[in-house]
């Protein structure tokens, strides 16, 4: 079974660092891209980037450029998503999802999703 | 980039059907999209792939009543027999070689 385990929801003040994680399994981790997708409360689904876990190649959405990191660790099938500094408008719901090397694949599978928030 | 366009909403009676549009910008209507559906409180779940041909392949346990088609930049996704549990924002999402991009997703209500 394929299964996307991201870590639990965490509080956090304004200026911390964090650092969240996705844990994949039931599938060859190497051969899907993982990506990161937030959800600000009420709101829609915004693709931050991704990451190609075989070589952490990477690709970001330019409204995310520079805010967040995204890396992985293939030798335990584990996708993160960081920041050095925090910021309120930074609470939101974040999601990771997978999705085949191949042009015609879409994101097939997605986490459980980690609550952030931020707030002094 | 493509930009995805939805209906803020939609409603329909429990157990008749509700079709959503999804519609690709200029230049981008022959790029497949998925689709997803999040009930509340939940994680999306993907619901299927479709490609501009109208033809479909839906995700594992994803039951009969979801069904694609094309027309064009529109994509579709119709469901029948609405039951309760489809209540639930949907959103379609599409990709190319750099980035994905979400649709602003359409709320469906059972009446």
């Amino acid at each position: 079974e394929v299964q996307l385990v991201q870590s639990g929801a965490e509080v956090k003040k304004p200026g911390e660092s964090l650092r969240i994680s996705c844990k994949g399994s039931g599938y060859s981790f190497t051969s899907y891209w993982i990506s990161w997708v937030r959800q600000m409360p009420g709101k829609g689904l915004e693709w931050m980037g991704r990451i190609d876990p075989s070589d952490s190649y990477t690709n970001y959405s330019p409204s995310f450029q520079g805010h967040v990191t995204i890396s992985a660790d293939k030798s335990i099938s584990t996708a993160y998503l960081q920041w050095s500094s925090l910021k309120a408008s930074d609470t939101a719901m974040y999601y990771c999802a997978r999705k085949l090397y191949s042009s015609s694949s879409p994101l097939d599978y997605w986490g459980q999703g980690t609550l952030v928030t931020v707030s002094s | 980039q493509p930009v995805l366009t939805q209906s803020s909403s939609a409603s329909a009676s429990l157990g008749s059907s509700v079709k959503l549009t999804c519609t690709l910008s200029s230049g981008h209507s022959s790029y497949i999209i998925a689709w997803h559906q999040q009930q509340p409180g939940k994680a999306p779940r993907y619901l299927m792939k479709l490609e501009g041909s109208g033809s479909y392949n839906k995700g594992s346990g994803v039951p009969d009543r979801f069904s694609g088609s094309s027309s064009g930049a529109d994509r579709y996704l119709t469901i029948s027999n609405l039951q309760s549990e489809d209540e639930a924002d949907y959103y379609c999402e599409t990709w190319d070689s750099n980035t994905h991009v979400f649709g602003t997703g359409t709320k469906v209500t059972v009446l």
